[in-house]
């Protein structure tokens, strides 16, 4: 087990691109979670899921931000349109519904120039 | 939106002395937890503490809860300078369905 994975783990981007993020969670994890972090600030809740369904979606969250988990595994977290204030740390974690403990990954970072 | 707020912001000490860190949170909870993170890194799990419990240890750690206050704490003894890192306190409050709430952290510095 290698823990959490995150993919790309820097991406640099021009205004109104998409960009698309990667997370592998632990895989007996059937909980997982995205959260964002800028600098200085503690992590801000987007998502999580449970399995394949998604349970909650941030209400400060812009309609063009989206994620999936097909099948329960990876999941995926795409912006469409980027705009300079998406530039963050997106973390991902996993945990096992019922105990409480998130393992996070080491995050994705975001420059949108 | 953010539940927790951990006090002080930033804490410089000196290798060997201990740290304590706060962190206040306005709902009830199921338990509280608290993460430490690297400069750049991912958070990592330091320890968990449930509502029903008012004080836990983890090997140099000691974390205390008082949920009347809606406070905890988290206590480092004997400082090292690997111990340089944000701290965290995240909150699962009480019908959130295991959904963790970050305050803003701490930065620990602790000096050689």
């Amino acid at each position: 087990d290698t823990g959490v994975s995150q993919d790309p783990r820097h991406k640099i981007t021009k205004r109104g691109q998409n960009v698309t993020f990667r997370c592998d969670p632990i895989s007996e994890h059937n909980r997982l979670y995205w959260y964002r972090q800028t600098l200085g600030q503690g992590p801000e809740f987007l998502t999580y899921f449970q399995n394949e369904a998604q349970l909650e979606k941030s209400r400060l969250l812009s309609d063009r931000f989206s994620a999936e988990r097909p099948k329960g595994s990876f999941s995926t977290l795409e912006i469409q349109r980027t705009e300079q204030g998406d530039s963050a740390m997106y973390l991902c974690a996993s945990s096992l519904f019922l105990v409480g403990e998130l393992f996070f990954g080491e995050g994705s970072r975001l420059t949108v120039l | 939106s953010q539940q927790g707020e951990e006090d002080p912001q930033a804490l410089s000490i000196q290798e060997g002395e201990n740290a304590t860190m706060n962190c206040s949170y306005k709902t009830s909870i199921n338990n509280l937890q608290w993460y430490r993170q690297n400069s750049g890194r991912g958070l990592v799990h330091l320890i968990l503490i449930r509502s029903n419990e008012r004080e836990k240890h983890s090997g140099r750690l000691r974390v205390t809860l008082d949920t009347s206050k809606k406070s905890s704490s988290l206590l480092i003894t004997a400082s090292r300078a690997a111990d340089t890192a944000s701290y965290f306190c995240a909150t699962e409050q009480l019908g959130s369905n295991y959904k963790l709430t970050f305050g803003k952290g701490t930065l620990l510095t602790v000096n050689p």
